[in-house]
């Protein structure tokens, strides 16, 4: 299957300070990428949708200030969290569409904030 | 919001085929099933889809009702390592469109 990588795998920051994600589709082009978030012992909660060269699609409920997608390649898109909260530490989850449709789900990234 | 359910916890022995339901009683017709699993602080893979044939790789195989209302995930050989969380998705194929997860089946594989 294809390959998606994230970068860190854990940040640990204090509370104010802007934390990035990175997620890379490491052999394929995705158009579109998707960002989930993960609280313990809950599903997979989709944050947003990342798609090259325009402005994100954000789920109900989500901060578009706070947590700030950037997809300025079709193998890389970031998530930014500003000004980090101690109820922001969560597993941050991307995934990125091949042309099939089907999602490859990154390794996912630990935060936590305090 | 998720349009599956399944049931929430299942065991199966080491070695004997493990059978994880799914109920999608609402699909639509050009809606696809997919599965994946999440083990302990990673990230989902991606294990098979479906629109209405079964399907069969060499991780699984996905049989689908006739009138799609349902479907069922088997791993013909469970092993330790296939103890995860289960989630059945059902989805529009096309690259932009989302995926929304249930609470999923936690699979226990038992030595």
């Amino acid at each position: 299957g294809a390959v998606v990588s994230q970068h860190p795998s854990w940040v640990i920051c204090k509370s104010g300070t802007s934390v990035k994600i990175e997620c890379r589709s490491l052999d394929f082009q995705a158009t579109t990428m998707f960002w989930y978030r993960q609280f313990p012992k809950q599903s997979l909660m989709l944050m947003a949708t990342s798609n090259e060269g325009s402005k994100a699609t954000y789920e109900q409920g989500v901060e578009k200030d706070k947590f700030l997608i950037n997809h300025a390649s079709l193998t890389l898109s970031t998530l930014t969290v500003t000004s980090a909260h101690p109820e922001d530490s969560s597993f941050y989850i991307c995934s990125a569409s091949g042309e099939s449709g089907t999602q490859y789900f990154g390794p996912g990234t630990r935060l936590l904030v305090l | 919001d998720a349009k599956t359910t399944q049931p929430p916890s299942m065991d199966c022995a080491e070695g004997r085929a493990a059978n994880l339901p799914c109920n999608h009683s609402t699909i639509s017709g050009n809606e696809y099933v997919y599965w994946y699993r999440q083990i302990h602080s990673q990230g989902p893979q991606y294990i098979i889809h479906g629109l209405k044939n079964n399907e069969t790789n060499e991780m699984a195989s996905l049989i689908i009702t006739e009138d799609r209302k349902s479907s069922t995930l088997i791993l013909p050989h469970a092993t330790l390592r296939d103890t995860a969380v289960y989630y059945c998705i059902v989805r529009v194929a096309g690259t932009g469109n989302q995926f929304y997860f249930g609470t999923g089946t936690s699979l226990t594989v038992i030595p």
